[in-house]
């Protein structure tokens, strides 16, 4: 019964790939995020998504997209990945009306 | 843009003592809320304490509490009879009103001596 899961929580994979990692929460929160945790483990939010706005971080790269089937999920599309994508990502919800944000346990992506 | 500084990178406190970590804030939203969240090393964030702006009165859970001062743009997580559990990274989060992610400060490494 976790409340907001990603998958996988790792990842290796080639310069040039294009990859996605998948949340999913069963919270009934209607906002999403994603923010990367580099090596130094600075954190960073990348897309805030809502069902009706996508905020974008504009130093992320258009290789990242955020895509929603519904409103429980979130994934995040990577295109040609480079070395400095090598991060850990963790995707979030929070409930509307609150400022309390749900972590998932983060995604280590390696790019070799 | 918002900005938050952690400036202690790594503090280090004997178990059963008192800490306080430091953070600072700059922001001229008046609307906005504060936050400690802790990573172990599993990596999970967790949230350890949370206190909006409007509110004078410093938030408290259990061992936790903060030190709130809006005028000054200080937010400092005094963590008391410290335990080895507490051992982590800790970040100080800020977030105005609204839908908005959280902005992190670069975290400080607590370090619990037996």
């Amino acid at each position: 019964d976790t409340a907001v899961s990603q998958t996988p929580k790792y990842l290796v994979t080639q310069m040039g790939n294009d990859k996605s990692i998948k949340c999913e929460q069963n919270l009934g929160h209607d906002t999403m995020y994603w923010y990367k945790q580099d090596s130094k483990k600075f954190l960073k939010i990348m897309f805030s998504y809502n069902n009706k706005e996508l905020i974008i971080n504009e130093t992320v790269p258009n290789r990242f997209s955020p895509k929603s089937p519904d409103k429980a999920h979130l994934n995040l599309h990577i295109n040609s990945l480079e070395l400095g994508d090598s991060a850990v990502y963790f995707c979030a919800s929070s409930p509307p009306g609150q400022n309390i944000q749900y972590f998932g346990a983060g995604t280590r992506l390696s790019v070799l | 843009a918002q900005t938050v500084t952690q400036s202690q990178p790594e503090m280090s406190v004997q178990e059963a003592e008192t800490v306080t970590l430091s953070c600072t804030y700059d922001t001229s939203e008046s609307d906005y809320y504060l936050f400690w969240y802790k990573q172990p090393p599993s990596r999970q964030m967790i949230l350890v304490i949370r206190q909006e702006a409007y509110k004078q009165q410093n938030a408290t859970e259990n061992r936790f509490s903060v030190n709130f001062q809006k005028a000054a743009k200080s937010f400092s997580l005094k963590i008391s009879d410290s335990q080895l559990g507490d051992a982590a990274m800790y970040f100080c989060a800020y977030r105005r009103a609204g839908a908005d992610g959280l902005t992190f400060g670069k975290g400080t490494h607590l370090i619990i001596q037996p």
